[in-house]
């Protein structure tokens, strides 16, 4: 079965903090998703990355495709970070649907 | 540009009744899709659609019908609602070279 898996489940830190999350998935893909959503539920994609590394602000997503494994990165977290963020892949085979990890929920305290 | 629109926000649907979930786009994505959430688990893909005129089933369309007659506009209509239809839903578009999605604010449909 293809799946997506994103570890921690939960993450909860100090302001300031480098915070890290994790996505693993099964088999090849031809383009992996990070996206964010708010406390209010709103979604906002964050990267679209198929390989090397991306970088907004404070926000770092890296991918190894011979691992099948990307990380989320956040430098300086801040409390207005704290939201859900999800994975999300394409399989490779043109296939236009994503399928998505259930994300992980951080919380920064000031 | 107001991206993706979706209406209502919020529904409360008996058993057995019907409604329709609006979507519309302002950026002349081809793509569009529906998605669930359910607590506790990812998006789940309901269907999508590569153009006008053109849909496509995805993981959970069971209960669901969806039509495409426009580019801006992607309705998905629930025809007989059920305890298990209750669930947040998602719209989004994107262009086809598979470029990040815009996703709409999401409906909260309670179905009692």
């Amino acid at each position: 079965k293809n799946e997506v898996e994103q570890s921690p489940q939960n993450l909860t830190a100090q302001e300031g903090e480098f915070i890290t999350i994790n996505c693993s998935y099964s088999v090849g893909i031809s383009a992996l998703h990070w996206l964010q959503q708010h406390p209010g539920g709103g979604i906002v994609s964050l990267f679209m990355l198929s390989s090397g590394k991306k970088k907004h602000g404070r926000l770092i997503a890296t991918i190894n495709i011979q691992e099948k494994h990307s990380s989320l990165h956040i430098t300086a977290s801040h409390p207005r970070d704290s939201a859900v963020y999800i994975c999300a892949v394409r399989w490779q085979g043109g296939s236009e649907k994503l399928v998505f990890g259930k994300g992980t929920k951080l919380t920064v305290n000031p | 540009n107001a991206g993706v629109t979706q209406t209502p926000k919020f529904r409360i649907l008996k058993i057995g009744q019907s409604m329709t979930l609006q979507c519309t786009q302002d950026m002349n994505h081809n793509y569009m899709y529906w998605y669930r959430q359910d607590p506790g688990m990812g998006l789940k893909l309901i269907y999508y659609s590569v153009g006008a005129g053109i849909t496509d089933k995805g993981e959970v369309p069971n209960g669901y019908n969806v039509s495409r007659s426009t580019t801006e506009d992607f309705p998905l209509r629930l025809e007989l609602a059920a305890p298990s239809q209750t669930s947040v839903y998602f719209c989004a578009s994107s262009y086809p070279d598979r470029a990040l999605s815009h996703f709409g604010n999401g409906t909260r449909l309670t179905v009692t």
